[in-house]
């Protein structure tokens, strides 16, 4: 089975662009999840989907959106992009959000902004 | 905000040998996951242990689990040079909302 597959890989934007990535969960998982990783650091959580429903959102501005499809796959946006939104974009999934669920990632989506 | 912090933060030892990385969080937890990261790429899941765990096992892989003093260690034993990676660990208080530590920087020396 497919892991967790994001597109693009790579891109590369001017400030104040928007942005739109996409990504599509392991078979079978309900829950998709965005997370941002800045050069030299861990992951920082941004967004939960459950079911097409947003259940958990991290400390980011307005400026970062997302939704769930039917499908189960899910979109990120970000509108009027700064330089610092440079980083690498990371999907994860999982099976359910109740009970402790292996989560797993994709290989991301390297974002370049200048 | 960053809730686990890995120590050390870069490591670095000879094929072989082995590799202990340590991790620690503040508040309490669920489950603790591993993750292994080469560079540029995405996250590997490696392990998951739930807070009533103490210890487990996958292959040259150990995790241990101290939830009176929040932390937890990776052990790599016998490690090779392909093992070479950054580690994170990330703690789920709930609802598969991961936060991450800082990460450990492993090189194996062929």
């Amino acid at each position: 089975d497919a892991g967790v597959t994001q597109s693009p890989t790579h891109l590369i934007k001017t400030r104040g662009q928007h942005v739109t990535l996409r990504c599509s969960p392991i078979s079978g998982h309900k829950s998709v999840s965005w997370y941002q990783q800045v050069l030299g650091q861990g992951p920082q959580f941004i967004f939960q989907y459950y079911e097409k429903e947003e259940r958990g959102r991290g400390n980011f501005p307005d400026r970062f959106s997302a939704r769930q499809f039917p499908n189960y796959s899910s979109e990120l946006n970000v509108n009027a992009l700064l330089l610092g939104d440079s980083a690498l974009y990371l999907c994860a999934s999982s099976l359910e959000v109740f009970g402790g669920n292996t989560i797993y990632f994709g290989e991301g989506s390297w974002l370049t902004v200048v | 905000s960053q809730q686990g912090e890995e120590d050390p933060q870069a490591l670095s030892i000879q094929e072989g040998e082995n590799a202990t990385m340590n991790c620690s969080y503040k508040t309490s937890i669920n489950n603790l996951q591993w993750y292994r990261q080469n560079s540029g790429r995405g996250l590997v899941h490696l392990i998951l242990i739930r807070s009533n765990e103490r210890e487990k096992h996958s292959g040259r892989l150990r995790v241990t689990l101290d939830t009176s003093k929040k932390s937890s260690s990776l052990l790599i034993t016998a490690s090779r040079a392909a093992d070479t990676a950054s580690y994170f660990c990330a703690t789920d208080n709930a609802g598969n909302m991961l936060t991450f530590g800082g990460g450990t920087r492993l090189m194996v020396k062929p």
